[in-house]
């Protein structure tokens, strides 16, 4: 499973600082939504989760932020690690069983 | 315990033939999800299959198929294919009631 992403956009980061990673969805009935890594070679890893009636949720090193009003969510890592170098997807519950992917990020973490 | 695992991992085919994927989840997971990964579109979802019942679908032409069989494994089919079809096709399991997918490590399809 390699990173499928020759066209998205890449954040690159310090290593020891703070990473922010936006995604924003399509449907404000969607009630929960997911953040996924993919790095080289792999299938995409769920990271953390979070429902739509919460605005945040915090995991290790990563928090999510929801702002249903302007239908956007966000990815903090904290301490980004060379570990952390890959693509990150945002995934919304578009209906029964069914996800939306976003176009994802890709993380570059400089030493 | 054995994570998701995918059959092939490498296909070359050639337009107007048809291929089967295969797809064994996770033991004890008896939802599988299927979706497709190319640069353009990224992840787009396939289908997804409980208890041999596909669930939802979405918006693929007929060509694309799948079916589930009694030990949760699952196929995907693609018939007549195009140079369109190719890209990185990922399968997915969860348990029941859970929202949680974990993934396979994908089959890449090339169509020449």
């Amino acid at each position: 499973g390699e990173s499928v992403g020759l066209h998205l956009p890449t954040l690159s980061v310090q290593e020891g600082d703070n990473s922010i990673i936006n995604c924003a969805y399509s449907n404000s009935a969607s009630d929960y939504f997911i953040w996924y890594k993919q790095e080289s070679g792999k299938g995409p890893q769920f990271i953390i989760d979070i429902r739509s009636n919460m605005d945040k949720r915090q995991g290790q090193r990563v928090t999510v932020l929801l702002n249903k009003t302007v239908k956007h969510l966000s990815l903090q890592i904290a301490a980004t690690q060379p570990g952390d170098s890959a693509v990150y997807f945002c995934a919304e519950n578009a209906g029964t069983y069914k996800y939306i992917f976003g176009t994802g990020t890709r993380l570059k973490v400089l030493a | 315990k054995a994570g998701v695992t995918q059959t092939p991992r490498y296909l070359i085919k050639t337009r107007g033939q048809q291929v089967t994927l295969s797809c064994s989840p996770i033991s004890g997971h008896r939802s599988v999800s299927w979706y497709q990964q190319t640069p353009g579109q990224g992840l787009q979802f396939l289908f997804e299959y409980f208890s041999e019942t596909q669930r939802n679908k979405g918006n693929f032409p007929g060509r694309f198929s799948g079916r589930q069989f009694s030990n949760s494994r699952s196929e995907m089919n693609v018939s007549t294919l195009e140079l369109g079809d190719s890209a990185l096709y990922l399968c997915a399991s969860s348990l029941s009631g859970s929202n949680e997918q974990f993934f396979g490590p994908g089959t890449r399809l090339t169509v020449l």
